[in-house]
């Protein structure tokens, strides 16, 4: 049973416009959401959090949406540029069971960012 | 501060071998988790430890084992392998607040023929 869902695997943009990565949950006790990117032959990369206290966070290009009613998250990048061409995963966490150290991941978007 | 190491970082085994994979945390860091990512199942908790202790453990079987050390160095085993534990093994730290955000190193490749 997947807890997090990524329905679409892969995503098509062109460069400088705007990138929505969409993730889905299940379990009503996660509280803390991320989205981490990947590139091949490395690890995942932080890129933005959300509490389950907000509904919206920005950093710089990238902001993530939390619609807790619909248990629907989104992460946009504006402007798209070519080197955010990676695989995107979303993950969440039950923080209020002590420990953020289980993150349950999505299966990933891969994004292709077109010059 | 450096990152996050793992060695080996390409490994080949045969099927019933047993492989033990390492992980260096970034300095300070007292959490350790390990993820197993396949194409089929993507990332998939293995399980963590702070403090030399297993805090959280994920739905593997028994063969999976880790431990962690005073120096919060962690190291995972898979005994007897499979021909599906052919995969991508990472690991990732952090201070160990539940909060933090989890840091990853490169990862194992690990093959089991």
């Amino acid at each position: 049973d997947q807890q997090v869902k990524q329905n679409s695997p892969s995503l098509s943009v062109q460069e400088g416009r705007i990138s929505i990565l969409n993730c889905d949950y299940t379990n009503s006790m996660f509280d803390y959401f991320l989205w981490y990117k990947k590139y091949p032959a490395e690890g995942p990369t932080f890129l933005i959090s959300i509490s389950s206290i907000k509904d919206k966070n920005e950093d710089g290009r990238f902001t993530v949406f939390l619609n807790k009613s619909a248990k629907h998250l989104s992460l946009h990048i504006v402007p798209s540029q070519p080197g955010d061409s990676a695989v995107y995963f979303c993950a969440a966490s039950a923080v209020g069971g002590g420990s953020q150290g289980n993150l349950i991941f999505g299966k990933g978007t891969k994004l292709s960012v077109k010059p | 501060k450096a990152g996050v190491t793992q060695t080996p970082r390409y490994l080949i085994k045969t099927r019933g071998q047993q492989v033990t994979l390492s992980c260096s945390p970034i300095s300070g860091h007292r959490s350790v988790s390990w993820y197993q990512q396949t194409p089929g199942q993507g990332l998939q908790f293995l399980f963590e430890y702070f403090s030399e202790t297993q805090r959280n453990k994920g739905n593997f079987p028994g063969r999976f084992s880790g431990r962690q050390f005073s120096n919060s160095r962690s190291e995972m085993n898979v005994s007897t392998l499979e021909l599906g534990d052919s995969a991508l093994y990472l690991c990732a730290s952090t201070p160990g607040v539940s909060t933090d955000t989890q840091y990853f190193g490169p990862g194992t490749r690990l093959t089991v023929l």
